[in-house]
């Protein structure tokens, strides 16, 4: 079992919708990130948080460390969204990035 | 501010081959990652430096390998090329280091090729 999971593996919704991408990981974190990586494969670190919600413009991410879980949420979602989401978690302890396997996203106009 | 730079972008070799990758950091910033990006495995951590010194490392063999110059640049270089090497080689910076809870700034990545 990997020690950060992503769901789902695929999504696709249409252009305004609401979009959850989940991330479940068995390990003691000091923080978690969020990642996009567009086609060609630059990537953009979205968040990075230990606790709480961070919101930047139509984004947000939670996490809750007692359940091990945070989520990314797009608002409004537009096409220029569609990208892989990744999470990724650093162990506590040996202060590792270890990441999730992605999440892909496709926003239809 | 310039951004993290990576050189090549692109690179074919052969099996047995050897390669180095560069990684010029954002101003400023002392800690270097490496990462391994491939369609199986997803992304892997490979090592860590700071101050010119490996700071972590991965589960990675001996054939990865890598430096940190005075001035933060790193080097990656990979041995004996096999053809499980193919992949996307990314590398990231920021000020401290994984362990300090900073955001990670990334390279567009190395895209290496094995024949």
């Amino acid at each position: 079992k990997n020690e950060v999971e992503q769901s789902p593996q695929n999504l696709t919704a249409q252009e305004g919708e609401f979009i959850t991408i989940n991330c479940s990981y068995s390990v003691g974190i000091s923080a978690l990130h969020w990642l996009q990586q567009h086609p060609g494969g630059g990537i953009v670190s979205l968040f990075m948080l230990s606790s709480g919600k961070k919101k930047h413009g139509r984004l947000i991410a939670t996490i809750n460390i007692q359940e091990k879980h945070s989520s990314l949420h797009i608002t409004a979602s537009h096409p220029r969204d569609s990208a892989v989401y990744i999470c990724a978690v650093i162990n506590f302890g040996n202060e590792k990035l270890t990441f999730g396997t992605g999440t892909r996203l496709t926003i239809i106009p | 501010k310039a951004g993290v730079t990576q050189t090549p972008r692109y690179l074919i070799k052969t099996r047995g081959q050897q390669v180095t990758l560069s990684c010029s950091p954002i101003s400023g910033h002392r800690s270097v990652s490496w990462y391994q990006q491939t369609p199986g495995q997803g992304l892997q951590f490979l090592f860590e430096y700071f101050s010119e010194t490996q700071r972590n490392k991965g589960n990675f063999p001996g054939r990865f390998s890598g430096r940190q110059f005075s001035n933060s640049r790193s080097e990656m270089n990979v041995s004996t090329l096999e053809l499980g090497d193919s992949a996307l080689y990314l590398c990231a910076s920021s000020l401290d280091g994984q362990g300090y809870n900073q955001p990670q700034h990334f390279g567009d990545g190395t895209r290496l090729s094995i024949l």
